[in-house]
Order: structure tokens, then C-alpha cells, then sequence
């Protein structure tokens, strides 16, 4: 069966800091890869999401990036953190054979980052 | 392009009562929807779907929802509310517009069942 493993699960770190979150996803292969950021308890907002290695779309404006270095790991970064940065970051994966493409999407448990 | 919008912030309920958590739509093409629960401090679990067929589809936990084409509306439901389905949930539509398959999710429904 499949897993996704997102990890630290908790964060806090000082303004200009730099930022390393890692997801990584277990049995399954060329999945779609998402990164999601969720503030106040609400809403979510895509990030980044990827179709295959080393090919990142980014949704959204920010002082974050993106890198898939291999097939299942999904990697958030940041060279200096801002404290508008603080959230609660969620990673997803979904199948992305066509025959497939109704199937649901699948998430990590969540960083909680907080920046300081 | 693809838009959900769950237009109540929360929702009260009585434990033992039905509930309904609100959820409509915009997209071009059919219609994938999704409801998802999350948890304080977790990630999202899968509830259930509406891809193609019956409009009444059922998930997990004892909850459902109803595919409305003509109010484009996929409400979820639930005959008889516990406490702990007190929860943040939400309905998302898939993106059929390229490859990425991504979902577009609409800003959240508290849920809160009081005993």
C-alpha cells in the first residue's frame, strides 16, 4: 500500500533562516506531487505542484521553492525565511496515469512551521 | 477555471441530528468533486467522491453527499451527527484543465456537534 511521509512535523525557526521540508511517498511510482500551505487553520493554498523530476510549477508568488531531486521525495525550501512564512504546510501526492486521474488525492501529516 | 466555495464558516449541530455542510461549484467540463475531514494538527483525510453516476455517493464515517448538476452543488451530509465528527472540512474540485490533476479547495467548513 501507499504512504507519504512528511517530516519535521514541528518547526520554529528565526526570521532569515533558511528552510528544508522533505515529503516522500512509498508504493507507488511517477506520482503527481503537491505542496500545500494552510494559514489560520483555514483554507488551503497550492504552492508548488509537480508531474515528474525536476519539473516544478509554482501557483503562487513567494519566497519559497521547489525541487523533486528524485521520482517520489518533494522537497520545500527557503533561503531566508520571512515571518509571514509561519503555517502549516501539507504535502499530497496523487496517481498520474490517465486511467487514473480520478483518483483522490492523499496527505501528509503536516509541518507546523513557525517562524520567530 | 475550476472554483469551490463553501459559503458557511461553520456549523452548529446537535449530536443525534442530521447535518449538512455546504459546498458549491464552478468548472468547465464534468465535475470531480471531493470532501475531505482534517483534524487539529493533521493532514487531510479522504471522505468521498463524485466522479460520474449516482448522485447520492456514500464515504467513509457515515457520511454522503448529493451531486446537484443543475444548483452545481455537492453538499455533504450525515443522518445522525456525533461529537466527534467535529472537525474542519472541505470540498475540493479537481483541475481538469492539464496533467497536474491538482485539487482547487474551497475555504473550509467548521463543524461543531455539541453533546
Amino acid at each position: 500500500s501507499q504512504t507519504i511521509h512528511q517530516w519535521p512535523a514541528t518547526l520554529v525557526q528565526p526570521v532569515g533562516s533558511p528552510l528544508s521540508l522533505e515529503c516522500t511517498v512509498e508504493g507507488t511510482s511517477n506520482p503527481n506531487l503537491y505542496w500545500y500551505r494552510q494559514a489560520a487553520g483555514r483554507g488551503l493554498q497550492l504552492l508548488f505542484y509537480s508531474v515528474g523530476i525536476g519539473q516544478i510549477s509554482s501557483e503562487v508568488p513567494q519566497n519559497l521553492s521547489a525541487s523533486r531531486p528524485q521520482d517520489r521525495q518533494f522537497i520545500l525550501s527557503s533561503k531566508k525565511l520571512l515571518l509571514s512564512d509561519s503555517g502549516f504546510y501539507l504535502c499530497a501526492w496523487s496517481p498520474r496515469q490517465p486511467v487514473l486521474k480520478f483518483a483522490e488525492a492523499f496527505f501528509g501529516q503536516g509541518t507546523r512551521l513557525t517562524v520567530v | 477555471a475550476q472554483s469551490v466555495a463553501q459559503p458557511e464558516d461553520q456549523v452548529n449541530v446537535a449530536e443525534g441530528n442530521p447535518l449538512t455542510v455546504k459546498c458549491t461549484y464552478s468548472v468547465s467540463g464534468n465535475p470531480y468533486l471531493f470532501w475531505y475531514v482534517q483534524y487539529p494538527n493533521r493532514g487531510l483525510q479522504f471522505l468521498l467522491k463524485y466522479i460520474t453516476g449516482d448522485n447520492l455517493v456514500k464515504g467513509s464515517y457515515g457520511f454522503e453527499a448529493e451531486f446537484n448538476k443543475s444548483q452545481t452543488s455537492f453538499h455533504l451530509k450525515k443522518p445522525s451527527a456525533l461529537v466527534s465528527d467535529s472537525a474542519l472540512y472541505f470540498c475540493a474540485v479537481r483541475d481538469n484543465g492539464d496533467s497536474s490533476y491538482k485539487l482547487i479547495f474551497g475555504s473550509g467548513t467548521r463543524l461543531l456537534v455539541r453533546p
